[in-house]
């Protein structure tokens, strides 16, 4: 399985600012994807990062509010802009290996005031 | 309605019990079934995964599939207090290359396992 780390693990940010979250894999991956998962609730596919070319977005999320870059095949990082407090949330990265399998970072907790 | 429904619990059980966790869902197109175990403050961790129906069984976990019903079941024998997580069920619904993209979760039910 591929080890995943997140930077930062938590942060405490002010509304209207930006926050910019960085996934490292120890291993170069095709697709990486990026989650979010708020209080109490589920996971929810934010977007899908394919190195090279453009993030492609699930429904109800937007570019100008999440922009995404994935410069190469061991890093991407996500941007929460303009920030309210529905968006605190633990964002998290996801990698796949193999046929099935998805393997997650151990998140970021952004708490919006 | 949800594509992916599971019962939020809270689920409590005593050391030793055998634990059914569940989940149904409504989308036929999902072919490869994912249980999922999460630490308070941590990432999900893959416990399991399934293609189509069936039964897989890994130590004291056992993963079930009944795609003509829509159900799915993890099973865990002997529950130990190291147990206690959450359990979120996930669903995928494309079929060969080698990416199986986008998945479904199911809002996960949280068990503790009490000594």
């Amino acid at each position: 399985s591929a080890v995943i780390s997140q930077k930062p693990s938590r942060d405490i940010c002010q509304r209207g600012t930006s926050l910019t979250i960085q996934c490292q894999v120890d291993s170069q991956v095709t697709m990486m994807f990026w989650y979010r998962q708020q209080p109490g609730q589920s996971l929810t596919l934010i977007a899908t990062a394919n190195q090279g070319s453009e993030a492609t977005y699930e429904s109800g999320f937007v570019i100008d509010k999440f922009p995404i870059s994935r410069p190469n095949l061991t890093f991407s990082t996500l941007t929460v802009s303009n920030m309210s407090p529905e968006d605190s949330s633990i964002y998290l990265c996801s990698v796949e290996s193999g046929r099935y399998e998805q393997y997650f970072g151990p998140g970021t907790r952004l708490t919006v005031t | 309605q949800k594509e992916v429904e599971q019962d939020p619990g809270p689920l409590s059980v005593p050391e030793g019990a055998i634990v059914s966790l569940n989940c149904t869902y409504s989308n036929s197109a999902f072919q490869y079934f994912m249980w999922y175990r999460q630490y308070s403050r941590k990432g999900p961790e893959l416990l399991m995964y399934t293609y189509s129906s069936g039964n897989k069984e890994d130590g004291r976990f056992t993963a079930q599939v009944d795609k003509s019903s829509k159900y799915i079941s993890l099973f865990i024998r002997d529950s130990q207090p190291s147990d206690s997580a959450t359990y979120l069920c996930a669903m995928s619904g494309n079929a060969g290359g080698t990416s199986y993209g986008k998945l479904t979760f199911g809002q996960g039910t949280i068990l503790t396992v009490h000594p």
